[in-house]
């Protein structure tokens, strides 16, 4: 089966501390990528990326970056963090196939005071 | 550009009834379109996909959903509901040559009474 793994379930962060969020799969996908889910909005994409050190600005990145360092490794790093960014956090992977299934990982839910 | 619409925010349906759950799409090719199900706290979770040829669709749980090229529609179906299908439920959809990533709709929000 493959697995999806993000480093945390729930996080509470300050204003202004940077903040890193893990994703890691084990399917060897070339394409991860990063949601933010906010009541009424559904899924907003963050960034993608389709291989290693490669990304592309999805609907909403600012205030966010993301690192791709190694294939199975997505991070997602929030700079400086705001109350705003308080939301459930999705990673997602998928072969580089348009008919592929994406595979979600848990969620993070992070709350920033 | 590629877009869909799931035009309930929620349904609300008896157990044991037959539950459908909207879903259209606009590509300017043609589409790859996926049904995926969220439990509470949880991501999403594959339900099924139409990729090509037959246009009835059937997937985990009982669930099933028609592909309409002529109405651009992919509804999710399952013939008897059961409490344990209340979920939100996304419906999401690529065009077969354009980005490899793909547009969700807002979700449907499905509530199977007892």
């Amino acid at each position: 089966d493959v697995k999806v793994t993000q480093s945390s379930r729930y996080l509470v962060k300050r204003t202004g501390e940077k903040v890193f969020l893990e994703c890691v799969q084990d399917m060897d996908h070339e394409n991860m990528f990063w949601y933010r889910q906010d009541p009424g909005l559904g899924l907003r994409l963050i960034y993608f990326s389709y291989d290693v050190k490669m990304k592309e600005k999805g609907d909403i990145p600012e205030g966010y970056s993301v690192s791709r360092e190694k294939k199975e490794r997505f991070s997602l790093i929030l700079e400086s963090a705001s109350t705003n960014q308080t939301s459930m956090y999705l990673c997602a992977s998928s072969f580089a196939d348009r008919a592929k299934t994406q595979y979600f990982g848990p969620g993070t839910r992070l709350l920033v005071l | 550009a590629q877009s869909v619409a799931q035009p309930e925010d929620q349904v609300n349906v008896a157990e044991g009834n037959p539950l459908t759950v909207k879903c259209t799409y606009s590509v300017s090719g043609n589409p790859y379109l996926f049904w995926y199900v969220q439990y509470p706290n949880r991501g999403l979770q594959f339900l099924l996909k139409y990729i090509t040829g037959d246009n009835l669709v059937k997937g985990s749980y009982g669930f099933e959903a028609e592909f309409n090229k002529s109405q651009t529609s992919f509804h999710l179906k399952k013939p008897s509901a059961l409490v344990s299908d209340s979920a939100l439920y996304f419906c999401a959809v690529r065009d077969i040559a354009g980005s490899y990533i793909p547009t969700f709709g807002r979700g449907t929000s499905l509530i199977v009474h007892p």
